[in-house]
């Protein structure tokens, strides 16, 4: 089966600038993470989906990202403006998980890595 | 915030060793699961252990899981330099009808010499 795809792999912007990341989950999977992993440590859950809802963005800087779920299925993240620490990777993950359900296993995309100048 | 926290930060051994990996968390957790991410990769699924098992294999993984210590343990016998990668546990800790989401640690970084 096909796995989590993301685009682009790769992408430089100047601070201020605005940027934008695609995800498309593994077909079937409910639940999509948006996740943060800054160079050197873990990753750090962003905002969670369940379908096209949002069940967690406590963790989501509000003022400056953004992301959505339409339809249920792909999802965008973007970043207005962004600024000189959101340099990291950004990973997208699904899973089969379901609201009062264990996550069980997620599966993880390649990532988009972004550097901020 | 990180729950889990890997020790050592990280870890190198010469093909054919064994390497163990220790997780310690904070508070209690339905499950435990442990991936590995190779560099420039995406996270890799490597095993899942529920807070009822005290251990499981998979291959040439073992994991171990002690609630009354909250810790973790991954051992990869017979290391092979493939297997070089940073390895992340993280936990499920669901509370009471909220919904589930893995926290992960800061990994630890497995280089296997050959």
């Amino acid at each position: 089966e096909a796995g989590v795809a993301q685009s682009p792999r790769y992408k430089i912007i100047e601070k201020r600038q605005s940027v934008a990341f695609w995800c498309n989950p593994i077909s079937g999977h409910a639940t999509l993470y948006w996740y943060q992993q800054i160079l050197g440590q873990g990753p750090k859950l962003l905002i969670q989906f369940q379908n096209n809802g949002v069940v967690d963005d406590s963790q989501l800087p509000k003022d400056r990202f953004s992301a959505e779920r339409l339809k249920g299925v792909d999802s965008t993240l973007k970043i207005q403006p962004a600024k000189l620490e959101d340099s990291a990777v950004y990973l997208c993950a699904s899973s089969l998980a379901r609201l009062g359900t264990a996550a069980e296993t997620q599966y993880f995309g390649p990532g988009t890595r972004l550097l901020v100048l | 915030s990180q729950q889990g926290e890997e020790d050592p930060q990280a870890l190198s051994i010469q093909e054919g060793e064994n390497a163990t990996m220790n997780c310690s968390y904070k508070t209690s957790i339905n499950n435990l699961q442990w991936y590995r991410q190779n560099s420039g990769r995406g996270l890799v699924h490597l095993i899942l252990i529920r807070s009822n098992e005290r251990e499981k294999h998979s291959g040439r993984l073992r994991v171990t899981l002690d609630t009354s210590k909250k810790s973790s343990s991954l051992l990869i016998t017979a290391s092979r330099a493939a297997d070089t990668a940073s390895y992340f546990c993280a936990t499920d800790r669901g509370s009471g009808g909220s919904n589930y989401k893995l926290t992960f640690g800061k990994g630890t970084l497995l280089t296997v010499n050959p």
